[in-house]
């Protein structure tokens, strides 16, 4: 089936501390892989993505590594803010006959104390 | 570019009627556009998918009958949620593909629906 697992569900870092968040995912078809940064009563925002032929990406404070083999990929935060702190989701594409479709990740909540 | 227009932001409504939440691509057409349901402190869960000018896909456990979707044109999907209960009280958000497949999506701004 189609499933993406994420861990940890809550995480919470000193500021200029390093945070990593992990997904899995199920469907070998994914090819696409897609962070979003919620926060509270707002659309999610997308961070960083990477696709299927990449294995690791990186912008600025934010990196997202790859491996397909294994369908795990994980986003890194290095030098935290606390405007870092929101809820950040994981998704994998998954192709479908006449459309994609992306199923998020159960959700991280990173909090960045001061 | 590749905005997701979406309203109303935030909706009361009686139990027992509907409410209907529109999602207008602005600058680029959506063929397709997918609509989600959050309950507090959880994920984006997808509802169904809704392509241009044919019946929208549900995903298990969605009652078609209940969230009535209507893609009619390129540019406007619609969601209505009929009968609505206090437990439908959710933020209903909808996203759509930017441009070509495996480019990203762009979200609408949500609806709050509550319920009463």
């Amino acid at each position: 089936g189609e499933n993406v697992e994420q861990h940890p569900s809550t995480l919470s870092v000193q500021e200029g501390d390093s945070a990593v968040i992990k997904c899995t995912y199920s469907d070998s078809a994914s090819n696409y892989f897609p962070w979003y940064k919620q926060e509270l009563g707002k659309r999610p925002q997308l961070i960083i993505d990477i696709r299927s032929n990449v294995g690791e990406k990186k912008d600025q404070r934010i990196a997202v590594t790859l491996n397909k083999t294994a369908k795990h990929f994980s986003l890194h935060i290095t030098e935290t803010q606390p405007e870092d702190s929101a809820v950040y989701f994981c998704a994998a594409e998954v192709p479908k006959t006449s459309y994609d479709k992306v199923i998020f990740g159960p959700g991280t909540s990173l909090s960045v104390i001061p | 570019g590749a905005v997701v227009s979406q309203h109303p932001s935030w909706v009361i409504c009686k139990s027992g009627t509907s409410v209907k939440i529109e999602c207008r691509s602005l600058d680029f057409q959506a063929t397709t556009m997918f609509w989600y349901r959050q309950f507090p402190k959880q994920s984006l869960m997808l509802m169904a998918t809704s392509n241009e000018g044919s019946k929208a896909t549900y995903e298990q456990g969605v009652e078609k009958d209940k969230f009535l979707i209507n893609h009619a044109s390129l540019t406007l999907s619609t969601l209505t949620v009929t009968s609505a209960h206090p437990e439908d009280s959710s933020f209903y958000i909808c996203s759509a593909p930017r441009n070509r497949r495996s480019y990203g999506y762009t979200f609408g701004s949500g609806t709050r629906l509550t319920v009463v």
